[in-house]
Order: structure tokens, then C-alpha cells, then sequence
């Protein structure tokens, strides 16, 4: 079945530095792949989304690009921030007619001032 | 705040006990799903509704049950808990039926905690 595997954490790094997180997934068909933050005691929201091939979905100053080829849906930031701080999900939804949601297991983001 | 509401926050029982936990969608959100959040498991796909009827189904366990009700509420059942049950249960809402279009919204979450 469709699958979504992203790099181990905790991630730490300090203020201002440059953020990946790898996501990788394996799917049939033609996935959307999302990028969901969760902020300690609250509820996963999405931070950008990608519905094809090639498409880059930002927000926030993160970004992340739909590579078909790799199958690999790359969180990227520029310059983190310790408001940043938080568990981040790769997910992708299955190319059915349903609204289903497979993440990955998560990575937590620590950022240091 | 993402409008989406999960009732009780918090919640303590013994094994082989029954809870409810109860979800109100964002207004006008038709579709409501349920996914459980573990430390061994991650997060998992429970069960989607669109407008009262189940629209996917996915690891949710015989023991646990869930209706979305005319006002497009929704509840969840866990019964006979074990242990293992011990998770936070999270309900999200969404206008359509498919992520694509329609943002998913997630409430805060319910804790269950079996003992």
C-alpha cells in the first residue's frame, strides 16, 4: 500500500539556520503530498500542499517541491526561526475518491535562539 | 483555532471500559474523519464520513465504532479499551470529500488514557 517515510528527528538546530526535512513516499497512481505542523498541545495544520508533479508549495517561508522522479516531497526553510519549533508530518492522499490521509511518522524541529 | 471542537479533552478509564468522544465539524464542513495518534503507531486513519454516510474506512479496530449524526456531528466508540487503546484521538473536518480542493482542519485532540 501507498506509504510515506520521512527522516528520523529530533532535528536541532540553531536560530537562523537552513532547514531540511526529507520525506519520501511510495504510492499508485498520482498522490497530493502535504506538509502538516503540529505546535505543542495543539491540533496538525496544514502548511502547503502539492497536487502534481513539479508544483512547489510554500507558506510561511517553507517550501517544498513535487518530485515525481524521486518521489520526494522535500521540506525546505531558509532561516529557521524558534517560533518554528514543532513536529512536522510528510502525508499524501491516495488517488481515490476519498479524503484518507497517510503520514509519515513525523519529525520534531528544535530550534535553539 | 481551527473551528473544529473535540470533546472531552482529556480523558481516564479503566480497561475493558467504553467512551464516547464527540467532534463538531467546522460549520459547513460536510466531511468529518477520526485518526488515533501513538507513540508505537503514528498517525493513523480511522474512519471518514461525508454528510452521514462512512466514505472510507481505514485501521480502525472492530471494538471501535462511529456515526456522523444529521447535524453532522460525529462520535467516536472505543469499547472493551485495552492498554494499547491509550492514544489521542484526533477528529478533522473538511468541506468536500478530498484533501486535494479542501483543506482538512484538525481539533486539538482527546486523550485517552487507559489504565
Amino acid at each position: 500500500g501507498d506509504s510515506v517515510t520521512q527522516m528520523e528527528g529530533p532535528v536541532t538546530l540553531s536560530e537562523e539556520a537552513f532547514l531540511t526535512i526529507n520525506c519520501t513516499y511510495t504510492a499508485t497512481g498520482y498522490p497530493s503530498l502535504f506538509w502538516y505542523v503540529q505546535y505543542p498541545g495543539e491540533g496538525l495544520q496544514l502548511l502547503l500542499k502539492a497536487t502534481k508533479a513539479d508544483d512547489k508549495g510554500s507558506n510561511k517561508g517553507f517550501e517544498a517541491t513535487y518530485r515525481k522522479e524521486t518521489t520526494s516531497f522535500h521540506l525546505e526553510k531558509g532561516s529557521v526561526q524558534v517560533s518554528d519549533s514543532a513536529v512536522y508530518f510528510c502525508a499524501l492522499s491516495e488517488a481515490s475518491n476519498t479524503g484518507k490521509l497517510i503520514f509519515g511518522q513525523g519529525t520534531t524541529l528544535q530550534v535553539k535562539p | 483555532d481551527s473551528g473544529v471542537t473535540q470533546t472531552p479533552k482529556h480523558l481516564i478509564t479503566a480497561t475493558g471500559q467504553r467512551v464516547t468522544l464527540r467532534c463538531s465539524p467546522r460549520s459547513g464542513d460536510l466531511s468529518v474523519y477520526w485518526y488515533q495518534q501513538s507513540l508505537d503507531q503514528g498517525l493513523q486513519f480511522l474512519i471518514q464520513y461525508y454528510n452521514g454516510e462512512e466514505r472510507a474506512k481505514g485501521n480502525i479496530l472492530e471494538r471501535f465504532s462511529a456515526q456522523q449524526f444529521p447535524d453532522l456531528h460525529s462520535e467516536l466508540n472505543l469499547s472493551s479499551l485495552e492498554l494499547g487503546d491509550s492514544a489521542l484521538y484526533f477528529c478533522a473536518s473538511s468541506v468536500g470529500v478530498r484533501p486535494t480542493g479542501n483543506t482538512i482542519y484538525f481539533g486539538e485532540g482527546s486523550w485517552l488514557t487507559v489504565v
